[in-house]
């Protein structure tokens, strides 16, 4: 079965410089989480897009930017890399069951973020 | 905050049941209960969920007390590739919000 795809799944940047990440959902989920995992923590949620609007924020920074396409694909753009922002970057994504049901999410294998 | 407790780690024979135990006392009656794994530095993986009912399926089995204010994960034959971390998670809305997790050995 089809799962999530993120690209890339290495990435290494200069501490002030820039970095998109890319998330493609799997086919006919409509909603976006993002999540980031530091060295030995869990992970934390970043923010959630549902039919391209944001629907839910957490703890992200705000040299970090994120949107959804109309394909549903969704990207993160991290602006003046600092050395803590070195995580794994998960991506989730979720399809509608139900006003009353929460979505599962589907997780998919990363994106390793070094800052040097 | 995560609004679970789970034991920090487990260890389990292979091939025996592992049972991953899991309080969430301040539970609501619309939340709820979810189980991922994650295995080393993979994205999590999603395992089960349940509100108020007994559930089953290919991968574990999830045990919720009439009061739901604690469940259990069982793998019934434990294999050395479920070594991983088990997050015990109660969702409302759709954002997941991780605590520490079980980290469980499987043991040859």
């Amino acid at each position: 079965a089809a799962g999530v795809i993120q690209s890339p799944r290495h990435l290494i940047k200069e501490k002030r410089e820039t970095a998109t990440l890319k998330c493609y959902p799997i086919p006919r989920h409509d909603t976006v989480y993002w999540y980031q995992q530091g060295p030995g923590q869990d992970p934390q949620f970043l923010i959630s897009f549902y039919e391209k609007m944001q629907s839910d924020k957490g703890s992200i920074p705000d040299r970090f930017s994120a949107q959804q396409f109309s394909d549903y694909h969704s990207e993160l753009n991290m602006s003046s890399l600092e050395l803590g922002d070195s995580a794994l970057y998960f991506c989730a994504s979720s399809f509608p069951r139900g006003l009353a049901l929460p979505d599962t999410q589907y997780f998919g294998p990363g994106t390793r973020l070094t800052v040097l | 905050d995560a609004k679970t407790t789970q034991p920090t780690s487990m260890d389990c024979a292979e091939g025996r049941a592992a049972n991953l135990p899991c309080n969430h006392s301040t539970i609501s009656g619309n939340e709820y209960v979810y189980w991922y794994r994650q295995i080393h530095s993979q994205g999590p993986q999603y395992i089960i969920h349940g509100l108020k009912n007994n559930e089953t399926n290919e991968m574990a089995s999830l045990i919720i007390t009439e009061d739901r204010k604690s469940s259990t994960l069982i793998l019934p034959h434990a294999t050395l590739r479920d070594t991983a971390v088990y997050y015990c998670i109660v969702v409302l809305d759709d954002k997941i919000i991780f605590g520490k997790g079980t980290r469980l050995h499987i043991l040859p």
